[in-house]
């Protein structure tokens, strides 16, 4: 078990264009979500997957983001026409869906966006 | 709506000394489950402890106990004799058995300093 996985750590791109971020979950979990954590906040909801179904999407998701979970496993999050206030840290969880409250979300070591 | 309180934005404490930090929480829901996680500088959330509200007992795990005070709608992390590496920042999340679909709000973290 290598535990959550995210790649790029850090990505630095000019306004306007395009960035693609990707989440490898833990292999057995089958439930996958997205936060965005600006700095001194804590983590936000963006995103959530159950499989490759995408189940529900927060307010705070414009339609610049998209996300998709092909076939249940690995995970992307694009966003588009890339803003300045799109800077944060994007933080990727996985669980198990056990359908219970207690059930922990591991999460990854974080996709560090700035825009230029 | 869900809401998580953390008023300390920053702590504290010497080393070997025990240290609270404080949340309190809002929620209609029944059932719920309250979380503590550290944020260390490098930006993996790791999980801490955990508290359900229809738990007898605090939770305790290792030197992490949870001060669960559910008429007060507080959930305070006891730390117990601090260690250099417990300098983090800290965050309270909860969720919900209603609607929430499993993600986990937080609050707006404390960051814990510990001196030696």
């Amino acid at each position: 078990d290598t535990g959550v996985s995210q790649d790029p750590r850090h990505k630095i791109t000019k306004r306007g264009q395009n960035v693609t971020f990707r989440c490898d979950p833990i292999s057995e979990h089958n439930r996958l979500y997205w936060y965005r954590q600006t700095l001194g906040q804590g983590p936000e909801f963006l995103t959530y997957f159950q499989n490759e179904a995408q189940l529900e999407k927060s307010r705070l998701l414009s339609d610049r983001f998209s996300a998709e979970r092909p076939k249940g496993s690995f995970s992307t999050l694009e966003i588009q026409r890339t803003e300045q206030g799109d800077s944060a840290m994007y933080l990727c969880a996985s669980s198990l869906s056990s359908g219970e409250i207690s059930s922990e979300q591991y999460f990854g070591p974080g996709t560090r966006l700035t825009v230029t | 709506a869900q809401k998580i309180t953390q008023t300390q934005p920053g702590m504290f404490v010497q080393e070997k000394e025990a240290v609270t930090l404080d949340c309190t929480y809002d929620t209609s829901d029944p059932s719920y489950g309250l979380f503590w996680y550290k944020q260390p500088s490098s930006g993996e959330m790791i999980f801490l402890i955990y508290q359900g509200s229809y738990d007898q007992q605090n939770a305790t795990e290792g030197r992490y106990s949870l001060n669960f005070q559910k008429a007060r709608k507080s959930a305070n992390l006891v730390i117990s004799a601090s260690q250099l590496g417990d300098s983090a920042m800290y965050f309270c999340a909860m969720r919900g058995s209603i609607g929430s679909q499993g993600n986990l709000i937080f609050g707006k973290g404390t960051k814990l300093s510990v001196k030696p």
